[in-house]
């Protein structure tokens, strides 16, 4: 599986964008890039998943340039309760691969007042 | 609710007990995952069910693990002689197909302290 390198941690404020860029220099062509949200005492959350370009949802948008060797995830007009920690995963998601995710350590997303 | 459930929320166990973590997926979920979460790192990935079968136990740490899930639906993780290195929390998560690229729902885990 693609190892990836994210920031620790992060800091921003309340009503900014925060943008979370994760390198996965060894991704396969079959590789998807996945994020997940995890807040205390909870399990992580699906957030959004790419293979190309730029996907967008209701809660965050996800780019993704040509050589796919790293991805950005943009958070628009965060708020407090965006504080988690972001997890960016990349794998065979087809069942090609390992059907197990595989997290690293995570970015600690801090969003103050 | 119509998410993923897990009992108990908290466990405390003394060194050498025997344990067991339950999971309750979403309904009609085919596969069933568990991972384990110590302090401060993400999940890591312990064992895979699609329907009753464990097609993946790679992850498990030990013969003192076990997990099984016999009607294709709800999963016991058991840990035997529990020990100190134990204390995690021990996620379940499901999906509703296999070999797709659906995500993972995830339940909010099992806190396991072992003194």
């Amino acid at each position: 599986l693609a190892k990836t390198t994210q920031p620790i941690s992060m800091d921003s404020y309340e009503g900014q964008e925060v943008n979370i860029t994760c390198s996965h220099n060894n991704i396969a062509t079959n590789d998807y890039i996945t994020w997940y949200q995890q807040f205390p005492s909870q399990g992580p959350r699906f957030i959004i998943q790419g293979y190309k370009t730029k996907v967008t949802n209701e809660v965050a948008s996800l780019f993704i340039p040509a050589d796919r060797k790293s991805s950005t995830l943009s958070l628009p007009r965060v708020s407090l309760s965006d504080t988690a920690v972001y997890y960016c995963l990349v794998g065979d998601m087809g069942g090609g691969g390992a059907d197990g995710l595989t997290f690293g350590k995570g970015t600690h997303l801090i969003i103050q007042p | 609710g119509a998410g993923v459930s897990q009992s108990p929320r908290y466990k405390v166990a003394k060194r050498g007990q025997d344990v067991a973590l339950r999971c309750d997926p979403i309904s009609g979920h085919v596969s069933l995952f568990w991972y384990q979460q110590a302090l401060g790192q993400g999940p890591e990935f312990l064992t895979y069910f699609q329907n009753e079968a464990q097609l993946d136990k790679s992850g498990l740490p030990s013969d003192r693990f076990f997990a099984e899930r016999p009607e294709g639906s709800v999963s016991t993780l058991k840990i035997q002689r529990t020990q100190q290195e134990d204390s995690a929390v021990y996620l379940c998560a499901s999906r509703q197909r296999e070999g797709d690229y659906n995500e993972q729902f995830f339940g909010p885990g099992t806190r396991l302290t072992v003194l």
